[in-house]
């Protein structure tokens, strides 16, 4: 089966200070894992995704993201804030079976402090 | 715009009361996919399409509820005798077929309030 942890719920950041957002994953196979933003009133976003090549990944907007398989590990990071970053985040795995569906973590809600 | 669009954004129902979403993917993409998100949670996997036929069915998707996707282009939430636990965002998601990892692209949510 597969599942995500997001360890914090809220993170708070001053601006132009690093973000960091914790995810374990728990997997029975070579996971996907992905990374998807939420602001409000809005459609979710991917940021990012790992699929077994490089294991930092790049996305938009200035996020990273490491897998880690000694830790189970897929942190999002950022070196520095934007206000516009402040928004819901959420770490994803994807089912490795056909159907390909999303178990997504309970979310880290960001706030970036002037 | 050639996201995937929901209709309608926001609906209030009473109980008891029968109601239909829907859900128009981007074209082409094969996979169509149903997900709830009650506050303060992720969303949460309800049922999946790929082309026409319904492939998978959560253990969430109760007896009240019924998805269709007709021709293979739109889908169709319909939830019968709404109870205020219904109340929730539903997503609709599409994606191509393919290998495990694709992207799924998510539209902007339909937000049922049961009163």
């Amino acid at each position: 089966a597969q599942s995500v942890t997001q360890l914090d719920s809220h993170v708070s950041v001053s601006e132009g200070t690093p973000v960091l957002l914790r995810c374990n994953y728990s997997s029975s196979y070579s996971p996907s894992l992905f990374w998807y933003v939420q602001h409000p009133n809005k459609g979710l976003q991917l940021l990012l995704k790992y699929t077994s090549a490089a294991t930092l990944v790049k996305g938009i907007n200035g996020f990273e993201a490491e897998f880690k398989k000694s830790e189970t590990s897929f942190h999002l990071t950022k070196p520095s804030a934007h206000m516009s970053d402040a928004a819901e985040y959420f770490c994803v795995v994807s089912d490795q079976t056909g159907a390909n569906n999303l178990f997504f973590g309970t979310g880290t809600r960001l706030t970036v402090i002037p | 715009d050639t996201g995937v669009s929901q209709d309608p954004r926001h609906k209030i129902t009473k109980r008891g009361q029968n109601v239909t979403f829907r859900c128009d993917p981007i074209s082409e993409h094969n996979r169509l996919y149903w997900y709830r998100q009650t506050l303060g949670q992720g969303p949460e996997f309800l049922t999946y399409f790929q082309n026409e036929a319904q492939l998978e069915k959560s253990r969430l998707l109760s007896d009240r509820f019924s998805a269709e996707r007709p021709k293979g282009s739109f889908s169709t939430l319909e939830i019968q005798r709404t109870e205020q636990g219904d109340s929730a965002m539903y997503l609709c998601a599409s994606s191509p077929v393919g290998t495990s990892g694709r992207e799924q692209f998510f539209g902007p949510g339909t937000r049922l309030t049961v009163l």
